[in-house]
Order: structure tokens, then C-alpha cells, then sequence
């Protein structure tokens, strides 16, 4: 299993609050991922990291930022949660196996904004 | 732009049935293709992979074979256990490129 944790794995927290979500590795990949799963819509990419300090937008950005000041964290932050934030997000990590990159996913967090 | 296109589920087999999960993409050249897994409370595990052409990619009982001229990348089980009952997802990577394009996901449930 490839070393992905993310913390906290549960978290309830008001509207309007800050949220901090935090996912760290132990493979040394250069390339880290922040999603959502929400039914009906899968995964959808949040925002995505390809070294330390190089972070860059996906599909769902607003209302998300992120940080990587170390190639094993990755932290996501919510700066005002809503209660449309409400989903499970899953980190992942990329790293290549042969000729293709393959991604790792972590465990998830489940948040709830009330 | 790239897209994946997956059988809405649910799917609902008894024990021991033949699964086929339909899945098709969209995009330039030539993608890699993916399947991964998602049991209950869990994050997205790698199932299979194929990166060209009528490759085909398994692991566990499970089979797919990349198919450019129809653009699919089928997953199939001959036998389903109890235990094969999650969400299936389908997924390609393009042109080198590290970031993946997911299916909306199959939820498959076996019934013993």
C-alpha cells in the first residue's frame, strides 16, 4: 500500500468556519492531488500540486486553496466553509510505474459543514 | 477535451455471475486506461491498467481490454464474489500527462 494518510478522518464544522485538511506521504512523489466525491458527480479534481510551492487550479477550485511547503504535506483549506463543502475528500499521489504515472489515493475525510 | 463515459449503475448480480461494466473515452492520440476500485468506507485502489492498443490489463479475476477502434476499455469477471461489491471506475491519463480523467462510477453489488 502506497504511504498516504490523511487527517482528520472525520470532521463536522459550522458555516463559515475555516477547515484545514491534511494529507501526507511517505513515497517522496513529486505529484499531489486534492478531490472531492460527491454522488452523482465522482471525483473532481480541487487542486493539484507538482513540487513544493507549485500548486495549480482544477475543476473545482473556489472556495478551496492549498499549500505544499514540503514534498510530504499537502494541506488543503476551506478559508470560509459551506454547507455546499460538505463531501469526502480524498488525496492522492502520483508517481510513474513503467511508461504511465499511477495515482494512490488516501483514505478520505468525510466533512460535514452544518 | 478528454472524457469517460461509464454504464449508469447501480449493478445488482447474484454470486457467481459474469460482470461486464461498459466503459468509453474520448481523446486525442492514445490514452492509458484504468480501473480502479472503491470498497465501502475506503479510498480509490488501482485495479488494472492498459497503456496501448489492444493490451489487456488484470488483476484479481478482472479483465479489460484497451480497444481503440471502439474506444472502450470493458471491464469483465466471469464469476463475481460477495466480496467484489463496490464502485468501479474508469479512468484515463493522456499523453504522458500525471492527471487522471475519472467515470462517474458503477456501484456494483453482489448478492449472495
Amino acid at each position: 500500500d502506497a504511504g498516504i494518510t490523511q487527517s482528520p478522518r472525520h470532521k463536522v464544522t459550522e458555516t463559515g468556519t475555516p477547515v484545514t485538511l491534511r494529507c501526507h506521504q511517505t513515497e517522496n512523489h513529486r505529484y499531489m492531488y486534492w478531490y472531492r466525491q460527491d454522488p452523482g458527480h465522482g471525483l473532481r479534481l480541487i487542486h493539484y500540486s507538482y513540487g513544493v510551492k507549485d500548486t495549480d487550479k482544477g475543476e473545482v477550485s473556489d472556495g478551496y486553496s492549498v499549500s505544499r511547503s514540503k514534498t510530504e504535506d499537502f494541506l488543503l483549506t476551506l478559508e470560509s466553509a459551506t454547507s455546499s463543502q460538505t463531501s469526502v475528500y480524498f488525496c492522492a499521489i502520483s508517481g510513474i510505474r513503467g511508461v504511465v504515472y499511477e495515482q494512490y489515493f488516501g483514505p478520505g475525510t468525510r466533512l460535514t459543514v452544518t | 477535451g478528454n472524457s469517460v463515459t461509464q454504464m449508469e449503475g447501480p449493478v445488482t448480480l447474484s454470486e457467481e455471475a459474469f460482470l461486464t461494466i461498459n466503459c468509453t473515452y474520448t481523446a486525442t492520440g492514445y490514452p492509458s486506461l484504468f480501473w480502479y476500485v472503491q470498497y465501502p468506507g475506503e479510498g480509490l485502489q488501482l485495479l488494472l491498467k492498459a497503456t496501448k492498443a489492444d493490451d489487456k490489463g488484470s488483476n484479481k479475476g478482472f479483465e479489460a481490454t484497451y480497444r481503440k477502434e471502439t474506444t472502450s476499455f470493458h471491464l469483465e469477471k466471469g464469476s463475481v464474489q460477495v466480496s467484489d461489491s463496490a464502485v468501479y471506475f474508469c479512468a484515463l491519463t493522456q499523453g504522458g500527462s500525471e492527471k487522471l480523467v475519472f467515470g462517474k462510477g458503477t456501484k456494483l453489488t453482489v448478492n449472495p
